[in-house]
């Protein structure tokens, strides 16, 4: 069956552009995890949602990251005012049990803001 | 320092060698896993230890829960192997702290 997609896989935005991207997770998979990795490092925990509810979201890194997911399935990271240090990969991954088990990563979306 | 160490950062090996992978921890956790990452960003999910030990085909992880401290070994190494390896910990709190990647590249 599919697995977890991401879209676009490649983003380039000028500074300042608000960016969305989205995420659709394995169908019937309850939770929903959005992580930022920077080049060369581990990712990083931004946020995460059981179902519709957004359950955590102590990663994100400042008001202009913004996560939803309103019907449970597919979900939309949104970033306003786009700054450089945001240039990541974006990775998405949704698992069919609450917490970090089983988890089951998209391919990323490359940011990169100029 | 950061909560999960890893070494070394980067491992140069050829084609039949056995494989050390290092991780060490430093906060109480219940659950570590071991994770794969290959060029294009893709992850997988290679293990999920809480104590003991774990084998699939060539690949072997062990946690040492006292001594905050997980390997993942390989044996028989291919270069299709060549990935960064990424331990995480599910922290006391259920949060999720990654190491920074092990970078393993097989020489034929």
């Amino acid at each position: 069956g599919a697995g977890v997609s991401q879209s676009p896989r490649y983003k380039v935005a000028k500074r300042g552009q608000d960016v969305a991207l989205r995420c659709d997770p394995i169908s019937g998979h309850v939770s929903l995890f959005w992580y930022q990795q920077a080049l060369g490092q581990g990712p990083e925990f931004l946020t995460y949602f059981q179902n519709e509810a957004q359950l955590d979201k102590s990663g994100l890194p400042s008001d202009r990251f913004f996560a939803e997911r309103p019907e449970g399935s597919v979900s939309t990271l949104k970033i306003q005012r786009t700054q450089q240090e945001d240039s990541a990969v974006y990775l998405c991954a949704s698992s069919p049990k609450p917490v970090f088990y089983e988890q089951y990563f998209g391919p990323g979306t490359r940011l990169t803001v100029t | 320092k950061n909560e999960v160490e890893q070494s070394p950062q980067n491992l140069t090996a050829q084609e039949g060698e056995f494989i050390t992978i290092n991780c060490s921890y430093s906060v109480g956790i219940s659950a570590l896993h071991w994770l794969q990452q290959h060029p294009g960003g893709g992850i997988v999910s290679l293990f999920m230890l809480s104590s003991g030990k774990k084998k699939h085909g060539r690949l072997i992880a062990t946690i040492n829960i006292q001594e905050k401290h997980s390997s993942l070994h390989i044996t028989a190494s291919h270069p299709r192997d060549s990935a960064v390896y990424i331990c995480a910990v599910l922290n006391r709190d259920d949060k999720i702290i990654f190491g920074k990647g092990t970078r393993l590249h097989i020489l034929p």
